[in-house]
């Protein structure tokens, strides 16, 4: 029962540096997330895949990209960190339609 | 105006309470909706999904009023394993999610 499984579960980064967060789903989900939770506030999307090869930008796309690797893995890059990027990033999946989406446990990211 | 607004809370009961949250929505081509539950600095799950015609899960009750655009969760007899945080999402067709900024309950002995 793995569900969404997140990679890495905490990171610290320095300002500037780069890093990949991955994301791999096994319950055959066509549709992948990306989000961010700041402290006291919700979860605003980063990114979307609504399909394997596709993505489209959420409501904060700024300073990140993501690449859909195949259906099951969405992984979401940081280029240059900043201290603003600082929150922590959850990866959800959902089936195609009105359906639920499920969560990995989160990556928990400090940019210095 | 944000796409989804909830009640900001806190809101601290005593246990045994009746509580209930509302979360509002702009967006009339919506069509799912889910009350979520995150706990501390946990991923958020599943509590129910919200059904036009109301549904209920033991102590829980979400309704749906699609002409004013909100919707509603009921707690009946608050245990203090229901303090959390409640989220409010809508979805539309195209998959994506919007949540509100989440209401958080404390219940107390």
């Amino acid at each position: 029962n793995a569900g969404v499984t997140q990679t890495p579960k905490f990171q610290v980064l320095k300002t500037g540096q780069s890093m990949t967060l991955q994301c791999a789903q096994d319950m055959n989900h066509n549709s992948m997330y990306w989000y961010r939770q700041d402290p006291g506030m919700g979860l605003r999307l980063i990114y979307y895949s609504a399909s394997e090869g596709t993505t489209d930008k959420g409501e904060v796309p700024n300073g990140y990209n993501v690449s859909r690797l195949n259906k099951r893995e969405f992984s979401l890059r940081l280029e240059s960190a900043a201290p603003s990027q600082t929150s922590v990033y959850f990866c959800a999946s959902s089936s195609t339609g009105n359906t639920e989406a499920f969560f990995g446990q989160g990556t928990r990211l400090t940019v210095v | 105006r944000k796409e989804v607004e909830q009640d900001p809370g806190p809101f601290n009961v005593p246990e045994g309470a009746t509580v209930a949250f509302n979360c509002t929505y702009s967006n009339s081509a919506s069509q799912s909706f889910f009350w979520y539950r995150q706990d501390c600095r946990k991923e958020p799950k599943l509590l129910m999904s919200v059904y036009s015609s109301g549904n209920e899960d033991g102590r829980f009750t979400a309704q749906l009023n699609r002409a004013s655009q909100y919707i509603s969760l009921l707690i009946r007899d608050s245990k203090l394993s229901d303090s959390a945080t409640y989220l409010c999402v809508v979805k539309r067709q195209a998959g994506k999610s919007t949540f509100g900024d989440g209401t958080t309950l404390t219940v107390k002995p």
